[in-house]
């Protein structure tokens, strides 16, 4: 069955650093990759979007990476901030003809100052 | 938010009781999504549309149905709520030329 793991439910860092999630996916091959941020009582919301062709996405502080014959993907955040502590979400299309994404369960990042 | 509003909030409710939650949007997005989100398990995709009185099921269907019976509007029912449907509901759209999603700002539904 098709199964995408974030390898941490948690991650904690000190600000300034670079913050690595990751999102390994199985018996998928994924036309394109999302991730969203989450925070706290609120719904998810979305990010950056990378295609099974692209190797590379950057917005500002954030840089996501696609790599179909790892089946991973890594999403970076360069100089952390304490305002970037949230739950980061993977999501993948699943391949039916109505583009339904399915979720990874998340990582909670925390950035201590 | 993408105009994305649900109803209720917040509800608490008995086991064996019908609940209806409601999702509305003022853009005429043509996709809506049902998700539940639990500890453990991240986001489920319960049931989605693609158009009005277009509707199809996810991943954690049993248990639930939804109607949409115009554009803005999609609601999802627990025709008998059992504890295990306690959760955080949340309402998503999606348009048509672009594949990422608006999410609601959820509803936290308690089943004692």
């Amino acid at each position: 069955s098709q199964k995408i793991e974030q390898n941490s439910e948690a991650l904690n860092i000190q600000e300034g650093k670079t913050a690595t999630l990751t999102c390994n996916y199985t018996n998928y091959s994924p036309a394109y990759l999302q991730w969203y941020r989450q925070d706290p009582g609120r719904g998810p919301v979305f990010l950056l979007l990378i295609r099974e062709n692209e190797k590379e996405k950057r917005k500002e502080r954030l840089k996501v990476t696609f790599d179909t014959t790892l089946k991973q993907s890594l999403f970076h955040i360069t100089a952390s901030q304490p305002a970037d502590s949230a739950t980061y979400l993977c999501a993948l299309d699943s391949g039916g003809s109505q583009g339904n994404l399915i979720f990874g369960k998340g990582t909670k990042l925390s950035v201590k100052p | 938010d993408a105009g994305i509003t649900q109803s209720p909030r917040h509800k608490v409710t008995e086991t064996g009781t019908p609940v209806t939650l409601r999702c509305h949007q003022t853009e005429n997005h043509r996709y809506m999504y049902w998700y539940r989100q639990d500890p453990g398990h991240g986001l489920r995709l319960i049931h989605y549309s693609y158009g009005v009185k277009d509707t199809d099921k996810g991943e954690v269907s049993d248990g639930y149905s939804v109607s949409r019976s115009k554009t803005e509007d999609f609601l999802l029912t627990l025709e008998s709520a059992t504890s295990s449907q306690t959760s955080v509901y949340f309402c998503a759209i999606r348009t048509q030329e672009d594949e990422k999603l608006f999410f609601g700002s959820g509803t936290q539904l308690s089943v004692l």
